[in-house]
This record gives structure tokens, sequence and C-alpha cells, in this order.
């Protein structure tokens, strides 16, 4: 049973970068089982895919968010994270962090969530 | 992108009824379609995968059918632990989608 932990702060700036990070508990992030995926939703709202990552590096990436969007991992830290840059208030969201089962494409395990304000 | 629709978009129901929730996707996506509950405040909850089958430990008036661009989920006998948003996800291709979600309220 994988635990996984949203860490990053509350509140980000227009135009500067959200940051947070996945902490991976009960399992290891270096499993071939899972790709290591982010979700967001808005306040009231429907949920969308952000991306994901695989142990070998590989990602991809919601096209709507490519251009500003990097996803990496790290392994020692059993840890995987999230960069968005240029922020909106339109990227106020709970962001979730969660596994992506290999074989089926399912949202297996998920964080509790970090909620992100994007305000000045 | 795979566009998923649901409907209806909210629903109230009665403890005991049997409830129906549509999915339906913008192309093909043979099985790989599932389920998923939401309650207030809470991260979503897998409950059906590959359309229709059930995740462990959910309880078995839920059920899944359906294949290629139409699918339903099924609460046989709704309970009042059933309310919540539901929402469907398609597993197809990336970018993963979701539909909108349906939210099911107890009369």
């Amino acid at each position: 049973h994988v635990q996984l932990q949203e860490s990053g702060p509350g509140l980000v700036k227009p135009s500067q970068t959200l940051s947070l990070t996945c902490t991976v508990s009960s399992g290891s992030i270096s499993s071939g089982s899972y790709y290591w995926t982010w979700i967001r939703q808005p306040a009231g709202k429907g949920l969308e895919w952000i991306g994901r990552i695989y142990i070998s590096g590989s990602t991809n990436y919601n096209p709507s968010l490519k251009s500003r969007l990097t996803i990496s991992v790290d392994t020692s830290k059993n840890e995987f994270s999230l960069k968005l840059s240029s922020v909106t208030a339109a990227d106020t969201a709970m962001y979730y962090c969660a596994t992506v089962n290999t074989t089926m494409g399912t949202f297996d395990y998920w964080g509790r969530g970090n909620l992100v304000t994007v305000s000045s | 992108d795979i566009q998923m629709t649901q409907s209806p978009s909210s629903l109230s129901a009665s403890v005991g009824d049997r409830v129906t929730i549509t999915c339906r996707a913008s192309q093909s996506i043979s099985s790989y379609l599932n389920w998923y509950q939401q309650k207030l405040g809470k991260a979503p909850k897998l409950l059906i995968y590959a359309a229709s089958s059930l995740q462990s430990g959910v309880p078995s008036r839920f059920s899944g059918s359906g294949s290629g661009t139409h699918f339903t989920l099924t609460i046989s006998s709704l309970q009042p632990e059933d309310f919540g948003i539901y929402y469907c996800q398609q597993s197809y291709s990336t970018p993963l989608t979701f539909g909108g979600g349906t939210k099911v309220e107890i009369k």
C-alpha cells in the first residue's frame, strides 16, 4: 500500500513558479509498477491530469501545460516533483500526487492534496 | 485529446434506488475506462477499472459496463454513504482525461 504526501507553498505570486514535492512512503519510487503523476482540481470543478514520470525518467505532459511544466524524480529521496512556471490565477487548485498503474492506467493511490492559491 | 462526457451532471435519489451514470468517449477507447468516487475534501477513490472490474474492497452494489465509446456505472441499491461525485476516466491514451463528474445526492 503506497502512501503519498504532497508538500509545498500554499501561496504563489502570479508569474512565479509553483513547486511541489510528493514524498513516497510504504513503497519504493523505483518500483516499475507505477507512473508517478500529478493531477489538479480547481475548487468546485473537475479533475485535470497534469503529467507523469516513470522511474526511467520518461515523462508525459498534458499538452495544455507542457510549455510551463517540469516533472522530475529523485530516487535517493523517494520523491518526485512538479514545477509549473509563469503561473496565473487559473492555476489555483488543489494539487494531488498519485500513482498510475502501468498495466491498467488506474489512479490507484493518492496523496491528500496540497491547495495552491495564485495571488499577489 | 479524448473528451469524456458524463450525464447527468447531478442526480438526487432515494436510499434503495437503482442509479445509473453514463460516460461517453469522443472516440473508441475499448475498455480502458475507470470510475472513481470523490467525497468532499478527499481524493478520489477507484471503484471500477477496465470498464467492468470491481476494485478490491468496493461493495458489489457498484458495477460497470460498456466498451468503445459508451459506458455506464450502476449502483444497484443506493446507500446513504454513496453520496459524492463520480468521475469516469479514460486510460486509453495520454493526456489521461476525466469526465466532468456526476454529483449524487441522497433524497
